[in-house]
């Protein structure tokens, strides 16, 4: 059964760069028809989607997002990455990663990792 | 893109019935949708895929309880015969063209 792990560092300062990653178990990150995605969750508020890789490496990012977002893959650690640049308090959240097949639902979540942005 | 809009609060008594609502915006409302469970504390879970024709597809170990229904620009999330586990955050998920949204969310609440 394919699980997903989220790591990485609890607290970040402002201006700094978060780094994340995920951790794909149970079956291999470069099956053709998986997606894989990250999503954030600020304390209290609703979920917003960051970007999502294919294992091929082809990625697509949320406009919003997207000057500051880099996503990579590592087939060989069965992992794909999460950075983000240029960190202020509105990046402080609920980081989540998630498995979905291309024009389609995020069907797996991990357990999500808490970001704290503070000096 | 899309836009996915949905009520940010509803409630109804332990056993009963509730439908949550999640409105796709204008020229979109044939989009498929997906439902996801947010229990407090604890990651989001898939509980279904929502077609416009109505027709769902439910994911794992999804209790027989919850279903989903359509109308128009308009899909449904019906729970029925509502257990305290239900209490929880619902939110609906959409795609398009290399991109994705979600909606607000929904806060239930089980009386």
């Amino acid at each position: 059964q394919l699980q997903l792990q989220e790591s990485g560092p609890g607290l970040v300062k402002p201006s700094e760069t978060l780094s994340l990653t995920c951790t794909v178990s149970g079956g291999s990150i470069s099956r053709s028809t998986y997606y894989w995605g990250w999503i954030r969750q600020p304390p209290g508020k609703g979920l917003e989607w960051i970007g999502s890789i294919y294992y091929s490496g082809s990625t697509y990012y949320n406009p919003s997002l997207k000057s500051r977002v880099t996503i990579s893959v590592d087939t060989s650690k069965n992992q794909f990455s999460l950075k983000l640049t240029s960190l202020t308090a509105a990046d402080t959240a609920v980081y989540y990663c998630a498995k979905s097949y291309y024009h389609d639902a995020f069907d797996i979540w991990g357990q999500g990792t808490m970001v704290t942005v503070s000096s | 893109q899309p836009v996915l809009t949905q009520s940010s609060s509803a409630s109804a008594s332990l056993g009963s019935s509730v439908k949550l609502t999640c409105t796709l915006s204008s020229g979109y409302s044939s989009h498929i949708i997906a439902w996801h469970q947010q229990q407090p504390g604890k990651a989001p879970r898939y509980l279904m895929k929502l077609e416009g024709s109505g027709r769902y597809n439910k994911g794992s170990e999804v209790p027989y309880r919850f279903s989903g229904s359509t109308s128009g620009a308009d899909r449904y999330l019906i729970i029925s015969n509502l257990q305290s586990e239900d209490e929880a955050d619902y939110y609906c998920e959409t795609w398009d063209s290399n991109t994705r949204v979600f909606g607000g969310g929904t806060k239930l609440t089980v009386l």
